[in-house]
């Protein structure tokens, strides 16, 4: 069974444009969730898709936005990038959400100039 | 309410060691407790996670000690070997009701020495 794929790998943008990254979840789970990991500030919850719906959404600014589609596909966009947001984020994938293990993908490293 | 403390930040044993990471929640409605282990350019792999009706749960050379009424857990890697050597994280969620929400303990960066 193939894990979490997320793409691109590695991303250099210049302040104030925007990105889009990609997560592909495991096949058959319908639940996923972004993460945002700097040396700083750990790992940190950006928000929960499930069904296409954004279930639970964590302590970020509005620049940060994502979607769902219906193959459980979803992506992650960050608008007005900042060099703070400069940061591995991580895809987790689980089969309903809530109960069930969350397992990572490897990860985009976004890197703001 | 929301956070997971964990220490310490970092932890060197010799091969064979036993290392142990602890660590300590506040919210009372977490009830479900997963260890990540994280090697440098990947994302973090599950490795145990225990609920709190238990008190202790091995995997292989893993093992969760879970205590309820202190709010804490806690890692041991028993006979540890370099290849164990990675930051592992704690994280804490509720089960049931909304959404899967992880909340991570800091890290804690084991370098297991040959």
């Amino acid at each position: 069974k193939a894990g979490v794929t997320q793409t691109p790998r590695y991303l250099i943008k210049t302040r104030g444009q925007q990105v889009t990254l990609s997560c592909s979840p495991i096949s058959g789970h319908r639940s996923v969730s972004w993460y945002q990991q700097t040396p700083g500030q750990g790992l940190q919850f950006l928000f929960e898709y499930f069904s296409e719906t954004q279930r639970n959404k964590g302590n970020f600014p509005g620049r940060f936005s994502g979607r769902q589609f219906s193959n459980s596909r979803s992506e992650m966009n960050v608008s007005t990038l900042e060099l703070g947001d400069s940061a591995l984020y991580l895809c987790a994938s689980s089969y309903r959400g809530e109960g069930t293990e969350a397992f990572f993908g490897q990860g985009t490293r976004l890197t703001v100039v | 309410q929301q956070q997971v403390k964990q220490s310490p930040q970092s932890l060197i044993v010799q091969k064979g060691g036993i290392p142990i990471i602890n660590c300590a929640y506040e919210n009372t409605a977490f009830d479900y407790f997963p260890w990540y282990q994280q090697f440098p350019g990947k994302g973090p792999a599950l490795l145990i996670a225990i609920r709190p009706d238990v008190s202790e749960k091995k995997e292989g050379r893993f093992t969760i000690s879970f205590n309820k009424s202190a709010k804490q857990f806690s890692l041991h890697i028993m006979d540890s070997q370099p290849g164990d050597s990675a930051t592992y994280f704690c994280a804490a969620t509720r089960s049931s009701g909304s959404a899967r929400q992880l909340t991570f303990g800091s890290g804690t960066q084991l370098t297991v020495l040959p």
